[in-house]
Formats: structure tokens, C-alpha cells, sequence
């Protein structure tokens, strides 16, 4: 079946270790995106790539980084440098149309949570 | 980059019509979706939204450019329509078009 795992599920980190999440897609999509929730918040966008060795800030990028080294992962490290990490990851892909992106799809998400 | 959606609850009785909407701010925004998203999954496509507005079901979505709104209609709401629902709106940002969310809408249907 295609679709997005995110891996893994829950993850404790502590104090100032850094932490890497993984997203993998076989949709074949171009684009991927990484997104924190806190509750009751919105989803809010940390990077995203639309090309492979090609990534960009979004609007919380600091204390985080990406990689794009291939078309199916995009995976996000959490650095020592974020303040208040724990939080739920939502990574996302979606195809590109003739420059304008269609719907994204999700993974079931990574809850991190630092102890 | 605004998406404002107010946070509700709404809570509705079964078998009751609700509306929700949702203001964007970016005048070149291209695309518009709705997005349900159950406690503590991840959000899920609900619909796509069109100009000329669309249907599936007992959902019924429209959009507004001239205003800058799009609006999300629920017609004899069922428990399991309980929920949050997203509104997303991609926008222009430095050449590619990216997906933002609103703060989310909860919908809580009761007997």
C-alpha cells in the first residue's frame, strides 16, 4: 500500500540530546513537509522540499534541521538548540501540478516528549 | 499567510445543519481544502474546495475570493462527525506554493 510511516511513534528525549524522525513516502510525491502541533494549536510549518537537495525554512526552522537526500525521505532532527520540543510532528508529502501543489497527505505522526 | 478559523466547540445536536468559516489573507492564495483531524491522529483530506463550490455527501464547501473566505457546511450532522476541521490554504511563498492551517474548528455532535 502506499502512503507516509512515520517513525516512530512516541519518542523521549532527554535534555539536550538531539533526536532524529523519520519520514518515508512511495507516492512518488515531489513535495514534503514537516509540521509541529501543540495542543489546541494549529499545525505550524517547521521545513519543507519540493525538490531532492533542496529544502526551506518554514516558520519555526530554528532549533531544527532537514535533509532531502532522496526523493522518498525527508527526515527532521530536533536539536538541543529547540526550547520547547515536545510537541506532535506531522510529516506530509504531495505532488506537484504545473507549479501549484495539490493536497497533502500525512503520516500518522511522532509525539516527542522530553523528559 | 493568515488563516483564521474560530476555534468553536460547536456543539450540535444530531441531525442538526452546521456551518463553519475561514478567513485567509493572502489575496493570491490557489488552493483551498478542508481537513478533519480526530484527537490525537493525524489531519485527513475531507474535501477539496472550488470556486464554483462543491458537494460530497452532506458536506457542502464554498468559496468566496472576492471576500477571501471559504466556508465548510455540515448538513444532518452524525456523531462521528465529532472532530476538528482544518482549513488550509496554499498561498504563494517565494515561487512555491505552500499549505497553511488554520488554528482548527471543534465540532462535538451530542445525542
Amino acid at each position: 500500500d502506499g502512503g507516509i510511516t512515520q517513525s516512530p511513534k512516541y519518542l523521549f528525549r532527554k535534555e539536550g540530546q538531539n533526536v532524529t524522525l523519520s519520514c518515508e513516502q512511495n507516492l512518488n510525491h515531489d513535495a514534503m513537509y514537516w509540521y509541529r502541533q501543540d495542543p489546541g494549536q494549529g499545525l505550524r510549518l517547521i521545513y519543507y522540499s519540493q525538490i531532492v537537495n533542496d529544502f526551506q525554512k518554514g516558520d519555526i526552522a530554528e532549533g531544527y534541521s532537514v535533509s532531502r537526500e532522496k526523493k522518498e525521505s525527508f527526515p527532521l532532527t530536533v536539536t538541543s538548540a529547540q526550547k520547547n520540543p515536545t510537541a506532535f510532528y506531522l510529516c506530509a508529502s504531495s505532488i506537484l501540478r504545473q507549479g501549484v501543489d495539490t493536497e497533502a497527505f500525512f503520516g500518522q505522526g511522532t509525539r516527542l516528549t522530553v523528559v | 499567510k493568515e488563516v483564521e478559523q474560530d476555534p468553536g466547540p460547536f456543539n450540535v445536536p444530531e441531525g442538526a445543519t452546521v456551518a463553519f468559516n475561514c478567513t485567509y489573507s493572502n489575496s493570491a492564495s490557489q488552493s483551498f481544502f478542508w481537513y478533519r483531524q480526530d484527537c490525537r491522529k493525524e489531519p485527513k483530506l475531507l474535501m477539496s474546495v472550488y470556486s464554483s463550490g462543491n458537494e460530497d455527501g452532506r458536506f457542502t464547501a464554498q468559496l468566496n475570493r472576492a471576500s477571501q473566505y471559504i466556508s465548510l457546511l455540515i448538513r444532518d450532522s452524525k456523531l462521528s462527525d465529532s472532530a476538528t476541521y482544518l482549513c488550509v490554504v496554499k498561498g504563494p511563498e517565494g515561487g512555491s506554493y505552500i499549505p497553511t492551517f488554520g488554528r482548527g474548528t471543534s465540532l462535538i455532535v451530542h445525542p
